[in-house]
């Protein structure tokens, strides 16, 4: 199973928004509503920001949101804030019962 | 407060084993599937395995099928992953979490370090 391809990095100011993407297959983001999204920051485990492409945990931001076009997904962040620099993945249910994550993208606040 | 501690990484030679351990408190364990989950700095995040609430189903990447065997103990809120014939491509941070589609729990992670 490959991993789903994000960008390496994206930056923006504070208080903008930036959308990162996720590009998978019709096996993985395009054939199941099960996309995933985790902020991590440095020497800390993965937090779950968004899942089923667009539900948030409670006490997860509304800046944080999710949505899917075709086999592509897609998390928004708006009113970049300092914190929310950190390294983001996507992941996906697959249709071999498996999960694959994306590569990561690095955030950065300028 | 909802935890997750893993244990029992550590330094191991290639084609050695290890037993990795993750104790959960702060939340019903016998009602969540449970997931380990790895990082590399080379690989990133890696999904590996799923056991189901009751055991009754098992899912494995394809990159540990076979050498990796996942299992849990209810009773004493503990997941277990058995993880055989390592290699250096092994080497990673290991997380357990819970669920299966989405990973709303993480532990913080224990080093397993393969080489001679």
């Amino acid at each position: 199973q490959s991993a789903l391809t994000q960008p390496a990095s994206v930056s923006g100011s504070p208080g903008q928004s930036i959308i990162i993407s996720c590009t998978g297959t019709s096996s993985d983001i395009g054939g199941y509503n099960f996309v995933s999204w985790y902020q991590q920051h440095p020497g800390k485990a993965p937090k779950l920001l968004i899942y089923g492409v667009n539900d948030r945990p409670p006490g997860v931001s509304n800046r944080f949101s999710g949505s899917k076009s075709g086999n592509t997904a897609s998390l928004t962040i708006s009113g970049l804030q300092t914190d929310d620099e950190a390294d983001y993945y996507c992941s996906s249910y697959t249709n071999n019962n498996a999960i694959v994550f994306g590569g990561g993208t690095k955030l950065t606040v300028l | 407060e909802v935890q997750l501690l893993e244990s029992g990484g550590g330094l191991v030679q290639p084609g050695g084993s290890l037993r990795l351990s993750c104790v959960g408190s702060g939340f019903n364990f016998s009602d969540y599937a449970m997931s380990w989950v790895r990082q590399s700095p080379v690989k990133g995040l890696e999904w590996l395995s799923v056991i189901s609430d009751s055991s009754d189903k098992t899912y494995y990447a394809d990159s540990v099928k076979g050498r990796f065997t996942i299992s849990r103990d209810n009773s004493k809120k503990t997941l277990y992953l058995q993880m055989n014939s390592l290699t250096a491509e092994d080497a990673a941070v290991y997380y357990c979490a819970t669920n299966y589609r989405y990973f709303d729990r993480w532990g913080q992670g224990t080093l397993v370090t393969v080489s001679s």
